[in-house]
């Protein structure tokens, strides 16, 4: 059973609005969550992320929020450029619990020009 | 060098074959991961390593041995593969354990025939 859903395999948005990615998850014990972006033939590349104890951080165009209440989180890229293009992975963690992190299946974001 | 790396970048082998992965952070961390990803799978925590004390052990096959000689090196010797481990593997790794970000390597493509 997954613990971290990302229920839209692919996203299409033009180049200069906003894109939002959607992460669900289940256990309510995880506490630290991430953004994964990843280019073909390459490793994930860290994003941003977030604690429970927040429901908001900022970094550049980035920007993730939690909702607790609802187990959900979304990842705002605004303005989405062509560079962004990649798939895009949900990770949550549980502090002082288990180790290695819990992945959603990503979210292939195209850019459109 | 920077970062983590991961040699080969590819490798195909056959089911009676041994081989080794080898990962290696310039980062100064003291926690390091084995990942697989399968098409269309999230990423699967297979191995973790603390001040190169394995940690965890996620229900992976003993034909996947993992070796921690230093907190720098990780490795994962493989022997008598099938079919369906064909996946990419990537290592990650973390200054500390416990919620802590995870900065992975590039991965190796494995194809067993």
């Amino acid at each position: 059973d997954q613990q971290v859903k990302q229920n839209s395999p692919s996203l299409s948005v033009q180049e200069g609005r906003i894109s939002i990615l959607n992460c669900d998850y289940t256990n309510s014990m995880f506490d630290y969550f991430l953004w994964y972006k990843k280019y073909p033939a390459e490793g994930p590349t860290f994003l941003i992320s977030i604690s429970s104890i927040k429901d908001k951080n900022e970094d550049g165009r980035f920007t993730v929020f939690l909702n607790k209440s609802a187990k959900h989180l979304s990842l705002h890229i605004v303005p989405s450029q062509p560079g962004d293009s990649a798939v895009y992975f949900c990770a949550a963690s549980e502090g002082g619990g288990a180790d290695g992190l819990t992945f959603g299946k990503g979210t292939h974001l195209i850019i459109q020009p | 060098e920077t970062g983590v790396t991961q040699t080969p970048r590819h490798l195909v082998m056959g089911m009676t074959n041994k081989k080794s992965l080898k990962c290696e952070q310039h980062l100064g961390h003291n926690a390091m991961y084995w990942y697989k990803q399968s098409a269309k799978k999230p990423l699967e925590l297979m191995f973790v390593y603390s001040l190169e004390e394995r940690v965890e052990n996620n229900s992976v096959p003993s034909r996947f041995s993992p070796e921690c000689p230093n907190s720098s090196h990780l490795f994962l010797h493989l022997h008598t593969l099938q079919p369906e481990d064909s996946a990419l593997y990537l290592c990650a790794s973390s200054q500390e354990r416990w919620g802590q970000t995870q900065y992975f390597g590039p991965g190796t493509r494995l194809l067993v025939l």
